[in-house]
């Protein structure tokens, strides 16, 4: 149980085009969703924390007119990189929680995005 | 915010040989979990473990809360076992609303056949 998929996995874009990447839970409803970026061989970074129905809140730094997040359902959501641009290539990585008072998070594959 | 620390950043290891990786963290923690990075770049969940002991076939996982640490033991490694290593933690006291995962650095292993 507590399995967490990622679309796409991969994808190339060109510079000034817009990406959805959707984070879907599959067996279990999770009440927030977390958004994370990787760049080559460091650690991950917290982007976003999105709860279902609400606006999501976004980490200090990270431009929340660049990477829209919607936390539509109680199984999905979606990171929306606008006008990529190439410095915004890296690995994307959700992960999700069940439930309040429920601490441990499941982590998605991740999507790595190229813009070129 | 929480620190945290691993040790070591890099590890090499003959295949059969047994390895302990740490974890030091700055404050109280709710959530202490261990993380396998494969090659792919996913993240493999190894243990839940914000107190106590646990143990799941070679692995195994101590987190002695009162003294901020955990520790990861892997025995009788396999070239399988390659990656990266990381410690994530919620620092306490922000209930499950306003809280979030303190990755650390990572250890990478590589283990050699």
């Amino acid at each position: 149980g507590a399995v967490v998929s990622q679309h796409p996995s991969w994808v190339i874009c060109k510079s000034g085009t817009s990406v959805k990447i959707e984070c879907r839970s599959l067996d279990f409803q999770a009440t927030t969703m977390f958004w994370y970026r990787q760049f080559p061989k460091q650690s991950l970074m917290l982007m976003a924390t999105s709860n279902e129905g609400s606006k999501a809140t976004y980490e200090q730094g990270v431009e929340k007119d660049k990477f829209l997040i919607n936390h539509a359902s109680l199984t999905l959501s979606t990171l929306t990189v606008t006008s990529a641009h190439p410095e915004d290539s890296s690995f994307y990585i959700c992960s999700a929680r069940r439930g309040q008072g429920l601490y441990e998070q499941y982590f998605g594959p991740g999507t790595r995005l190229t813009v070129t | 915010g929480i620190q945290v620390e691993q040790s070591p950043p890099d590890l090499i290891l003959q295949e059969g040989a047994n390895s302990t990786l740490r974890c030091n963290f700055s404050d109280s923690v709710n959530n202490l979990q261990w993380f396998h990075q494969n090659p792919w770049g996913q993240l493999i969940n190894l243990f839940y473990i914000p107190s106590g002991t646990k143990q799941n076939g070679r692995l195994s996982a101590t987190t002695v809360a009162t003294e901020r640490y955990s520790l990861l033991y892997i025995s009788s490694s396999q070239t399988t076992d390659s990656g990266v290593y990381f410690c994530a933690v919620e620092q306490s006291g922000w209930g499950t609303s306003g809280s979030r995962l303190t990755f650390g650095e990572g250890t990478q292993l590589t283990v050699n056949p």
